[in-house]
């Protein structure tokens, strides 16, 4: 069964707008940390976001900003004020470091499309 | 914030031989470093674990036979598709970690096309 959950394979949204990206994980870990990187088409694989599992403060990294909702597995990124340079794909991850010390789990990803 | 360096960027090879790809951290010593691949249409997954004072740890369905790697010191590891074929192209990500709780960084990956 997967343990990241990503629905949505495709997003389209004009720049400027506020987009929500969501996230489902499966874990029966107390301490995990979800993730959230951006796959650029070049290859790279950019670190935007973390949310710890004991950590009630709402992250937030520039634009970039989490909802997590631990009672329903579900970790949202929410990215403000779009911009053509956000286009690309986005991967939830999930690490669960008692069960495999170093293992990223990844969703299938999201493709976003900002259009001008 | 953390670099992670990979060569080549991109590569191609003929079905059968081998290609060997690198990773390096730059500014700070990773304890951990993990390849993973993208196949075509599918997520990244997870090909094997190196730390510091442990042995390089594979997942299922990845062996050392067929990807060695060798990880001679903090900054630095390597990874060789032996006999690569169709199904082993992709993209080959390397995420190095500084320590335990640290988040995983990863570079821009190899591209991996096979003939």
């Amino acid at each position: 069964a997967e343990k990241v959950i990503q629905v949505w394979s495709t997003a389209s949204r004009q720049e400027g707008e506020e987009l929500t990206l969501d996230c489902s994980y499966e874990t029966s870990q107390v301490l995990y940390h979800l993730f959230w990187y951006k796959h650029l088409l070049s290859g790279e694989m950019v670190f935007l976001i973390r949310q710890t599992s004991s950590s009630t403060a709402k992250e937030r990294s520039g634009r970039y900003s989490v909802v997590f909702q631990k009672s329903l597995k579900s970790i949202s990124l929410i990215i403000s004020a779009l911009q053509p340079d956000d286009s690309g794909k986005y991967f939830c991850a999930l690490w669960e470091p008692d069960t495999n010390a170093y293992k990223v789990i990844f969703g299938k990803g999201t493709h976003l499309h900002v259009l001008p | 914030g953390a670099l992670v360096y990979q060569y080549p960027r991109r590569t191609i090879c003929k079905s059968g031989t081998s290609m060997r790809m690198e990773c390096q951290a730059v500014g700070f010593q990773a304890t951990s470093v993990a390849w993973y691949r993208q196949s075509p249409q599918k997520t990244f997954e997870l090909i094997a674990l190196s730390t510091v004072n442990s042995a390089i740890k594979y997942e299922q369905n990845f062996t050392q036979e067929k990807f060695p790697i060798s990880h001679p010191n903090l900054s630095f590891s390597s990874m060789t598709v032996l006999n690569a074929y169709l199904e082993d192209r992709g993209l080959y990500l390397c995420g190095a970690r500084r320590a335990v709780q640290d988040t995983q960084y990863f570079g821009p990956g190899t591209r991996l096309l096979v003939l």
